[in-house]
């Protein structure tokens, strides 16, 4: 678990707001960067991810954005909306093992 | 099936009795994986199957927990002897083989020990 630092604990935003979950990690072998989002009573459930190859990858409202040299990515979720809240992992990993090492989650309120 | 089931979806015992916790991966997936996870905290590896081996035992807390898997399908953990502190929410998930992207999680387990 020290592989992987995800910041903040937790996030409370205004409706429309554009937070931002970042994930630092010390694996320079890491080549699959997914979150997964997790509301309550549920299992993760896979949201976004990018490959090392590209810096930017959108899909709707949310956003990931990758920095090789600072081995660190962030989620964005534009537009923010009460359904969005729920808790947020990081769980890099390396293509071909088993591993995934997940971030210790960031809890995310969006208010109305 | 449709996804990853798990069942019970909870569960309370006492203190000192065996629990079996159930996995029904997505069909087709050879990689199965468990994970713990406390209260208000991240996942917590335990252990994972390719197919109905186990080449990583490392992460099961202790020599009260095992797993196993049949027909490269159902995956069962079970606990013995529970002790409080494995109070938790344990979940399943399934892969299409390893390390190929994403991870269907189950809808966990909640074990509660009394």
């Amino acid at each position: 678990q020290q592989q992987v630092k995800q910041s903040p604990q937790s996030l409370i935003v205004q409706k429309g707001g554009i937070p931002i979950i970042n994930c630092a990690y010390e694996n320079t072998a890491f080549d699959y960067f997914p979150w997964y989002q997790q509301f309550p009573g549920k299992g993760p459930a896979l949201l976004i991810a990018i490959r090392p190859d590209v810096s930017e990858k959108k899909e709707g409202r949310f956003t990931i954005s990758f920095n090789k040299s600072a081995k660190q990515f962030s989620l964005h979720i534009m537009d923010s909306q009460p359904g969005d809240s729920a808790t947020y992992f990081c769980a890099p990993t390396e293509t071909g093992t088993y591993k995934y090492i997940f971030g210790t989650g960031t809890r995310l309120k969006v208010l109305a | 099936g449709a996804g990853v089931s798990q069942s019970p979806s909870n569960k309370v015992t006492e203190k000192g009795k065996d629990v079996e916790l159930r996995c029904d991966p997505i069909s087709g997936h050879t990689a199965l994986y468990w994970y713990r996870q406390s209260l208000g905290q991240g996942l917590e590896f335990l252990i994972y199957f390719q197919g109905n081996s186990a080449p990583d035992k490392s992460g099961l807390p202790s020599d009260r927990f095992s797993a196993e898997r049949t027909g490269e399908s159902v995956s069962t953990l079970t606990i013995q002897r529970t002790q409080q502190e494995d109070s938790a929410v344990y979940l399943c998930a399934s892969s299409l083989a390893e390390g190929l992207g994403e991870q269907f999680f189950g809808p966990g387990t909640r074990l509660t020990v009394l």
